[in-house]
């Protein structure tokens, strides 16, 4: 069966240091991939998708940036955190009918 | 992308049938309605998805309204475990791009003992 992992679970920065979320997805092959945001109190903003790998398209500009060095691999990186930058962020594959999503890591940046 | 508009919350007691309504108004005729839920501190969970019949799953139904600019999820029986913020979505891709899913707000159930 599939999984999705996500790591790690929490995590709190400083302003300007770097972020790296890495994403998993076990049990399938050239999944469809995605990257949400969800601020405290709100809904889920899409971040970026990917349908293979190095393909990456963004859906809102911002301080982040996606990678998908493998075909199963989702990374959510910034080179320098905003404090906006703080919440749940989760990770989901694509499967027909579904989207499925991972644990989600928490963010908070001070 | 086309909108959805839900009550902001919705309260139920266990064990009573729980309707949740969604209003589409601008959705097009290739647009599927999606329902997700999301537990406190977890990710969204699919629910069911149609796009002009009525569905039913193991989970609950999906009652579409014949000119499919509304629609209603349906808890047959709430149970203290359905308390979670329920989404509903369109999407007009069934495809590739199934993912770019557009979440509001959604409505908080919150179901009494």
């Amino acid at each position: 069966s599939q999984t999705i992992h996500q790591w790690p679970a929490t995590l709190v920065q400083p302003v300007g240091s770097p972020l790296s979320l890495e994403c998993t997805v076990e049990g399938t092959s050239n999944p469809n991939l995605y990257w949400y945001r969800q601020a405290a109190g709100r809904g889920l903003q899409l971040l970026f998708y990917s349908v293979g790998i190095g393909q990456i398209s963004s859906e809102v500009p911002q301080n982040l940036s996606a990678s998908r060095p493998q075909d199963r691999q989702f990374i959510l990186s910034s080179k320098k955190l905003l404090l906006s930058d703080s919440g749940f962020y989760l990770c989901a594959w694509q499967n027909t009918g579904e989207l499925f999503f991972g644990e989600g890591s928490r963010l908070t940046v001070l | 992308d086309a909108k959805t508009t839900q009550p902001n919350s919705m309260e139920s007691n266990e064990e009573e049938p729980v309707h949740l309504p969604c209003n589409h108004s601008t959705i097009s005729g290739t647009d599927y309605i999606h329902w997700y839920r999301q537990l406190p501190s977890q990710g969204p969970e699919y629910v069911i998805h149609g796009l002009t019949s009525n569905v039913n799953n193991r989970m609950a139904s999906l009652a579409i309204a014949e000119d499919r600019k509304s629609s209603t999820l349906i808890l047959h029986r709430a149970t203290l475990r359905d308390a979670a913020v329920y989404y509903c979505i369109l999407s007009a891709d069934r495809g590739s791009t199934l993912g770019r899913l557009y979440f509001g707000r959604g409505t908080q159930l919150t179901v009494w003992p």
